[in-house]
């Protein structure tokens, strides 16, 4: 166990709907950081926040968005789903902005599936 | 760009057998390079990471992993698979002093351990 918590574990949608991922961190860490699985792309970093603010943008759409509360816990905003969004979504976190060497704590992840 | 390559989708070893999973990396600075392991329906965790202190590094449950900057390696071994190592593999890199940690994956290679 990671310590890192997401909700919901499974998730089950239609195209064109909005759904929201949670995640919280560590306890003492301050960022958050979203990776997207899926069999086409592999795992690719989406999104980064520290303390609140957002730190690092990758490869996200323009049609997702997240946002780091004053708890520390995220949430990742996925609207007008399509069928390739199915995918596992994951949380990681750590204590630092990003030191390279800091190792990231990732929890068991959010399974989309848009129907 | 950092890259990591990720050689053979697939690596079926029998029990007992060495693994040796492949990993070549690409990057214009210095790089921090992780092994990451994903167990079926879980998240993903490290098995070990190299940071510069030491070309061999040892990781949890047996593997090692050795960099060599003349040939871009950071191959996963360990002297004798156990069934309970199969699983996913990923390797991972990361570098520079940007100020966040953006983990470049591999595309994975799933380890099949047979009787």
């Amino acid at each position: 166990d990671s310590g890192v918590t997401q909700t919901p574990k499974h998730l089950i949608t239609a195209t064109g709907q909005r759904v929201t991922l949670r995640c919280s961190p560590r306890s003492g860490d301050l960022s958050v950081y979203w990776y997207q699985q899926s069999l086409d792309q592999g795992l690719q970093f989406l999104i980064q926040y520290y303390n609140g603010e957002e730190r690092a943008k990758g490869n996200i759409l323009e049609r997702f968005s997240a946002q780091q509360f004053p708890d520390l816990h995220s949430e990742l905003n996925l609207s007008s789903l399509e069928l390739g969004d199915s995918a596992l979504y994951f949380c990681a976190s750590s204590e630092t902005p990003g030191q390279p060497s800091e190792t990231q704590y990732f929890g068991p992840g959010t399974r989309l599936l848009v129907l | 760009a950092q890259s990591v390559t990720q050689l053979g989708s697939h690596v079926s070893v029998s029990e007992g057998a060495l693994v040796l999973l492949r990993c070549n990396y690409s990057s214009s600075v210095p790089p921090y390079l992780f092994w990451y392991v994903q167990y079926p329906n879980q998240g993903l965790q490290l098995l070990l990471k190299y940071t510069s202190a030491a070309t061999l590094v040892k990781g949890i449950n047996g593997f090692e992993a050795e960099f060599k900057k003349s040939e871009t390696s950071f191959h996963l071994t360990k002297p004798s698979a156990h069934m309970s190592d199969a699983a996913e593999y990923f390797c991972a890199v990361t570098g520079g002093n940007t100020g966040f940690q953006k983990l470049v994956f591999g595309t994975g290679t799933r380890l099949l351990v047979s009787p």
